[in-house]
């Protein structure tokens, strides 16, 4: 059974401080996703990785893949309240196209 | 504009009463699926779908039911079995291979009263 473990659960940071959520995944696979939740609302698409090595930025984020060490990282650079919310991982077995496995999520709050 | 569409936003159900909600996308999307989230916790998969007239049980299908008679549509019916079925509860579509991961709706709050 495929797990998808994300660290921390909760991360409580300063803006304009650095840190990385990291997504660690069980089986092999070469896709993997991020997604971001505002409370109350639905999921929203970040980043699609889908090869080895693959990393992708989009203003204070960016996300990496290594599919050898079944890690994906999320990167968040000088941080701002707007990054406030939950984000999770999600993994598609190689192979295999019936359904992604999520994460646990990880809910960030940026303090002033 | 291509999308998928939850209804109703907020759902109230008595007790014993069955509700069905909707959703629906334009994506010409394969596979559609449906998870449930309590309040501070992740996405729990109930059914999905990878093609018309067939769907699979998730992790939690007890109390719930699903038909998928069109491509565009997948139904959720909470029944009167399920007990506790207060939740928000989320649609999702997928192309093949999930080329951008999962498309999903924007949720149905659902409460018993």
């Amino acid at each position: 059974e495929l797990k998808v473990e994300q660290n921390p659960l909760f991360l409580s940071m300063q803006e304009g401080k650095n840190y990385t959520i990291y997504c660690n995944y069980s089986t092999t696979s070469d896709r993997l996703y991020w997604y971001r939740q505002d409370p109350g609302k639905s999921l929203e698409s970040l980043f699609v990785l889908l090869s080895n090595g693959a990393v992708k930025q989009e203003g204070r984020l960016m996300a990496s893949l290594d599919t050898k060490a079944r890690l994906s990282t999320l990167h968040i650079t000088a941080a701002v309240h707007d990054l406030s919310a939950t984000y999770f991982c999600a993994v598609a077995p190689t192979g295999t196209a019936s359904k992604l496995t999520f994460g646990t999520g990880t809910r960030l709050q940026v303090t002033l | 504009d291509g999308g998928i569409t939850q209804s109703p936003k907020y759902l109230f159900r008595k007790e014993g009463q069955n509700v069905t909600l909707s959703c629906e996308q334009n994506l010409n999307h394969d596979a559609m699926y449906w998870y449930r989230q309590d309040p501070g916790q992740g996405l729990r998969l109930i059914y999905y779908s990878q093609i018309v007239n067939d769907f699979q049980k998730g992790d939690i299908a007890e109390g719930y039911s699903v038909s998928r008679e069109k491509k565009e549509s997948f139904p959720l019916t909470v029944t009167s079995a399920q007990k506790n079925p207060t939740a928000f509860y989320l649609c999702a579509s997928s192309s093949e291979w999930f080329s951008y991961g999962y498309t999903f709706g924007s949720g149905t709050r659902l409460t018993v009263v």
